[in-house]
């Protein structure tokens, strides 16, 4: 069975700073799909950035930005420029059939 | 509707009765997934659809949890004799894909609480 581990239960950064949140993640597959996803109070899972496993080109979307190391199995989310409005539960999760998600770490923007 | 739409948005129950949540995917689309969470813990699978067809429900706890999706559209998840360590939020998902990676889309969830 496939495994998702996000190691940091909780990061903080200050406002306009970089901040790397954590995955790695365990299969026997070499074809699947990666994201991350924010959760805000509101409970709604929102898209952040999605990968596939056979590209080697990292994802970028915006102020987010992901490096992802297929061989060492690790799928970290850079987000650049941390902005209030970041701040949520951040998941990782890896698709193959179904989406298996990560424990999550909660991320705060100081301002 | 533009999004997945879920109501009730909070439910409480009494232990022991039953409870019907219901999901109405975004139009068209053929995947649907139904996930578990427990407060400050990642969603955990239930169970999945393809159309009206449940490809997938070996992530239901018990045999008092109960998912259908009878016309390939709204589905409904039915707890019966609900227990204490049910209170959870339950999500729904929906995907246009069927496995190929397609981004799946949530709605806000139902939170219940059974006391």
């Amino acid at each position: 069975a496939q495994t998702v581990t996000q190691s940091q239960p909780e990061m903080s950064v200050q406002e306009a700073e970089t901040v790397t949140l954590s995955c790695t993640y365990d299969t026997s597959e070499s074809d699947y799909y990666l994201f991350w996803y924010k959760q805000p109070p509101s409970r709604q899972m929102i898209l952040v950035i999605r990968q596939e496993a056979y590209k080697q080109q990292n994802a970028t979307e915006n102020r987010f930005s992901v490096n992802f190391q297929k061989a060492a199995k690790s799928f970290s989310l850079k987000i650049s420029d941390s902005q209030l409005g970041d701040a949520a539960m951040y998941f990782c999760a890896y698709l193959n059939l179904r989406l298996t998600f990560g424990e999550g770490t909660q991320l705060t923007v100081n301002p | 509707g533009a999004g997945v739409s879920q109501s009730p948005r909070y439910k409480v129950a009494k232990r022991g009765q039953d409870v019907a949540l219901r999901c109405d995917p975004i139009s068209g689309h053929v995947s649907l997934f139904w996930y578990q969470q427990a407060l400050g813990q990642g969603p955990e699978f239930l169970t999945y659809f393809q159309n009206e067809a449940q490809l997938d429900k070996s992530g239901l706890p018990s045999d008092r949890f109960f998912a259908e999706r009878p016309e390939g559209s709204v589905s409904t998840l039915k707890i019966q004799r609900t227990q204490q360590e049910d209170s959870a939020v339950y999500l729904c998902a929906s995907s246009s894909g069927t496995g190929t990676g397609s981004p799946l889309h949530f709605g806000n969830g139902t939170r219940l609480t059974v006391t």
